[in-house]
């Protein structure tokens, strides 16, 4: 089946500690986005790539990086988590980010920072 | 005030009862989405609405763009229907952000 593929489900990292959490999908989408998930709050944009155009949101801090090496993949980079960078971190897909466009959804990676 | 309310913030019910879900939105709409997230974390886009009604399955979404406002109905609700239901509208403004709504929280009971 199509779908979006986010690895790990789970990722524990050390303070300060540069941590890569990766998206792929089958859906040939050209858009991926990154989302930050906190406790009982709304998902955050974080950012999307438009094919290999990135566009970050204004209010993104810059300890958060992304790579999007070709269709299929996008990864996530902390650079140096803190603990407040703890949360879901969930990865969508888009066909073209239009007014009638439906974002597909990873299962999400859980952060934990130690 | 939030640009996206729903109603109820929390909703717990007997399997088989029929489940209600509204939302309202205070700003102009080019599509709302119903999405579902169980516990665990992933989401799942259930809907995606400009205008009227659509059903799958047991759900059942419908918009009333005049008023600004849209309700998710659960028919025969199940147990395994229990997740959290939120509502997320797409400003004409903006192709990629979603303006999201706080969710509410669905616990069928068997």
């Amino acid at each position: 089946d199509a779908m979006v593929i986010q690895n790990p489900r789970y990722q524990v990292t050390q303070f300060g500690k540069p941590v890569t959490l990766s998206c792929s999908q089958t859906l040939n989408h050209n858009v991926m986005y990154w989302y930050q998930q906190k406790s009982s709050q709304a998902p955050k944009l974080l950012f999307h790539y438009y094919d290999k155009d990135f566009n970050n949101e204004a209010d993104t801090p810059d300890n958060f990086q992304s790579r999007r090496p070709n269709t299929s993949f996008c990864f996530l980079d902390i650079r140096s988590p803190g603990l407040g960078d703890a949360a879901m971190y969930l990865c969508a897909t888009s066909s073209s980010g239009g007014a009638g466009d439906t974002q597909y959804f990873g299962p999400g990676t859980r952060l934990t920072v130690l | 005030k939030n640009e996206v309310e729903q109603s109820p913030q929390n909703l717990t019910a007997q399997e088989g009862e029929f489940i209600t879900i509204n939302c309202s939105y205070s700003v102009g709409i080019s599509a709302l989405h119903w999405l579902q997230q169980h516990p665990g974390g992933g989401i799942v886009s259930l809907f995606m609405l400009s205008s009227g009604k659509k059903k799958h399955g047991r759900l059942i979404a419908t918009i009333n763009i005049q008023e600004k406002h849209s309700s998710l109905h659960i028919t025969a609700s199940h147990p395994r229907d229990s997740a959290v239901y939120i509502c997320a509208v797409r400003s004409p403004d903006s192709n990629y952000q979603l303006i999201w709504g706080a969710g509410t929280k669905l616990i069928i009971k068997p």
